[in-house]
């Protein structure tokens, strides 16, 4: 059974900071990994998605890794600002278009 | 474009009543649809899949049932709420093999 771990649960920052969020998974059969955005009572915003054949994706100030042998992927945010302040999930996606979540890290971005 | 909503965003609900939460999406035919819960402090969790009319898969056992009486119409149900249904419940709906789309949520409250 896959399970998806994301380390730290909360990471509080000062702004300007750059930081790495960090997500394992158990079983390296998946056909791919994506990072989403929730902000507080609201639904998911999908902000990377890496093919299982992929090694990153990168859109603006986000990078994503994906090292699927070891089964760990990072997103890295640099240079942190408060609108960053939310919970970030990462989700692998198995057979059948089911995605299996982690539990999230709780981002605060201080100005 | 394609547009997913759920309703109502917010609901309290005494223990032991009945439950119905929809999920419709707009602008695609034949999606795969999905409901998620997310607990206090945890990740989210599949409950529900649904790749046709009336076509249901339980990722869990519980106190829950879905259905799709249409093809962009997800319901959730229960029929008596226990304390333990409280949450956040998610819809998605992706197209095959596509990256899931989620809703804005409803926050469930059982007293």
């Amino acid at each position: 059974k896959q399970e998806v771990t994301q380390i730290p649960a909360a990471l509080s920052v000062p702004e300007g900071e750059n930081l790495v969020l960090n997500c394992s998974f158990t079983d390296s059969a998946i056909y791919n990994l994506q990072w989403f955005r929730q902000d507080p009572g609201k639904g998911l915003t999908s902000l990377l998605l890496i093919q299982s054949s992929q090694r990153e994706q990168t859109s603006g100030r986000l990078n994503a890794s994906l090292d699927k042998s070891s089964g760990r992927s990072t997103l890295y945010i640099a240079a942190s600002q408060p609108g960053d302040s939310a919970t970030y999930l990462c989700a692998v996606r198995r057979a059948g278009n089911m995605l299996t979540f982690g539990g999230g890290t709780r981002l605060m971005v201080k100005p | 474009s394609q547009t997913i909503h759920q309703w109502p965003a917010t609901l309290v609900q005494p223990v032991g009543s009945p439950l119905s939460l929809e999920c419709t999406v707009e602008g695609t035919s034949n999606p795969n649809l999905y409901w998620y819960r997310q607990a206090a402090g945890r990740g989210l969790q599949l409950l529900f899949y649904s790749v046709g009319i009336g076509q249901i898969s339980s990722e869990v056992p519980q106190n829950l049932s879905a259905s799709r009486p249409q093809d962009r119409q997800f319901i959730l149900s229960s029929k008596k709420l226990l304390l333990s249904d409280s949450g956040f419940y998610l819809c998605a709906w992706s197209a095959q093999g596509q990256p899931q789309h989620f809703g804005d949520g409803t926050r469930l409250s059982i007293l």
